[in-house]
């Protein structure tokens, strides 16, 4: 059984431009969530997709973005890159249903570097 | 009242000694406490979590004692190994919030042999 897998692996994008980053979540699971972690830090909740809607976002501006397929698998999108988005950005996922519902696995992560 | 205060930042401890992780936490709604390691280069992984109606719970060598009084949750872990060499970072998340995760600012741990 798969766990979470996140591509791309390692990313180098230049002030200004746009990245797409993917995630698809652990099997039988429904709900995906995206954090930034930054070098030495603790991860920071950006959103929560279920059922192809964002549920729930945190601190961050309008430049992220994502979004939420059928198969559960989620994108992560930011725009404008600042040289403050580089970091670790990890995916998470969980069941929404069921007694391990507060349980969320975390993906490998996609390392972010802007220039 | 977000936020999940952890320390120490770093953390030496010998082969087979005891490393011990302290937590504080504001918001009194926040129902569920993980922590979890990571090691350099992969994501963070699930150790042991608690809910604050249990004052410890204890899994291997690991053990989370939780004092709802003082708002604090701590990580012991028993027994510390080289391969216990990891950051470590608690957590708290309300599970009426969508179980969004707040993270404390992370302890990075050594185990020397």
């Amino acid at each position: 059984d798969a766990g979470v897998t996140q591509s791309p692996t390692h990313l180098i994008k230049t002030r200004g431009q746009q990245v797409t980053l993917r995630c698809s979540p652990k099997s039988g699971h429904d709900t995906v969530s995206w954090y930034q972690q930054a070098l030495g830090q603790g991860p920071q909740f950006i959103f929560q997709y279920y059922e192809e809607e964002e549920r729930q976002r945190g601190n961050f501006p309008d430049r992220f973005s994502g979004h939420q397929f059928p198969n559960y698998s989620s994108e992560l999108n930011v725009n404008a890159l600042l040289l403050g988005d580089s970091a670790l950005y990890l995916c998470a996922s969980r069941s929404d249903r069921g007694a391990d519902y507060e349980r969320q696995y975390f993906g490998p992560g996609t390392r972010l570097t802007v220039t | 009242q977000q936020q999940v205060k952890q320390s120490p930042q770093s953390l030496i401890v010998q082969k087979g000694g005891i490393s011990i992780i302290n937590c504080a936490y504001e918001n009194t709604a926040f129902d569920y406490f993980p922590w979890y390691q990571q090691f350099p280069g992969k994501g963070p992984a699930l150790l042991i979590a608690i809910r604050p109606d249990v004052s410890e719970k204890k899994e291997g060598r690991f053990t989370i004692s939780f004092n709802k009084s003082a708002k604090q949750f701590s990580l012991h872990i028993m027994d510390s190994q080289p391969g216990d060499s990891a950051t470590y970072f608690c957590a708290a998340t309300l599970s009426g919030g969508y179980n969004k995760l707040i993270f404390g600012a992370g302890t990075r741990l050594a185990v020397h042999p």
